[in-house]
């Protein structure tokens, strides 16, 4: 299994700023992604972190808003950009090897935008 | 794409009950398969994936699941309820990243 480590793991900021979220694993995986968890929902995709490309959003995310780095095959950054109240929650890393296998996830960063 | 629907954002039960929590998955291809726990304030934490070895599938903390072709379910199932076990549970499918369920929070009453 991977070990990952998410850091802030909790940040309470002003509206209109930006905060970028770090994620380390301990071993070079193929496939990154971020993941959203609103209060009381369940998770959403974001985005896959592509090593040496651009970053793969989903629908509803924009790069604008939401830019990711992948500069090695273990580090990713997820920036939320000019953030407001809605932004508050909880943002996942996650990492697989490969199509078939199982998700690893960081602790997670709580995000509280006031 | 493929998806996963939990029937039932809430299941209570009493301690040393039995666990029934539900999922039903859309997909046209065999696919692949996995539960997750999140305990309040951490990550998810794999109980159990189905990857078409065997339909009966063994995770841990006493937890098992069922893969039937038939009915388009994976359900996790715990013989025998314990307070610990009290948390949020998430079906998954892989696509090839995660799609989630919606949720399941389990209660257990004393």
């Amino acid at each position: 299994s991977a070990v990952i480590s998410q850091k802030p793991s909790r940040d309470i900021c002003q509206r209109g700023t930006s905060l970028t979220i770090q994620c380390q694993v301990d071993s070079q995986v193929t496939m990154m992604f971020w993941y959203r968890q609103q209060p009381g929902q369940s998770l959403t995709l974001i985005a896959t972190a592509n090593q040496g490309s651009e970053a793969t959003y989903e629908s509803g995310f924009v790069i604008d808003k939401f830019p990711i780095s992948r500069p090695n095959l273990t580090f990713s950054t997820l920036t939320v950009s000019n953030m407001s109240p809605e932004d508050s929650s909880i943002y996942l890393c996650s990492v697989k090897q490969g199509a078939r296998t199982e998700a690893f996830f960081g602790q997670g960063t709580r995000l509280t935008v006031v | 794409a493929q998806s996963v629907t939990q029937l039932g954002s809430h299941v209570s039960v009493s301690e040393g009950a039995l666990v029934l929590l539900r999922c039903n998955y859309s997909s046209s291809v065999p696919p692949y398969l996995f539960w997750y726990v999140q305990y309040p304030n951490q990550g998810l934490q794999l109980l159990l994936k189905y990857t078409s070895a065997a339909t009966l599938v063994k995770g841990i903390n006493g937890f098992e699941a069922e893969f039937k072709k038939s009915e388009t379910s994976f359900h996790l199932t715990k013989p025998s309820a314990h307070m610990s076990d009290a948390a949020e549970y998430f079906c998954a499918v892989s696509d090839p990243d995660m799609r989630f369920g919606a949720g399941t929070r389990l209660t257990v009453k004393p």
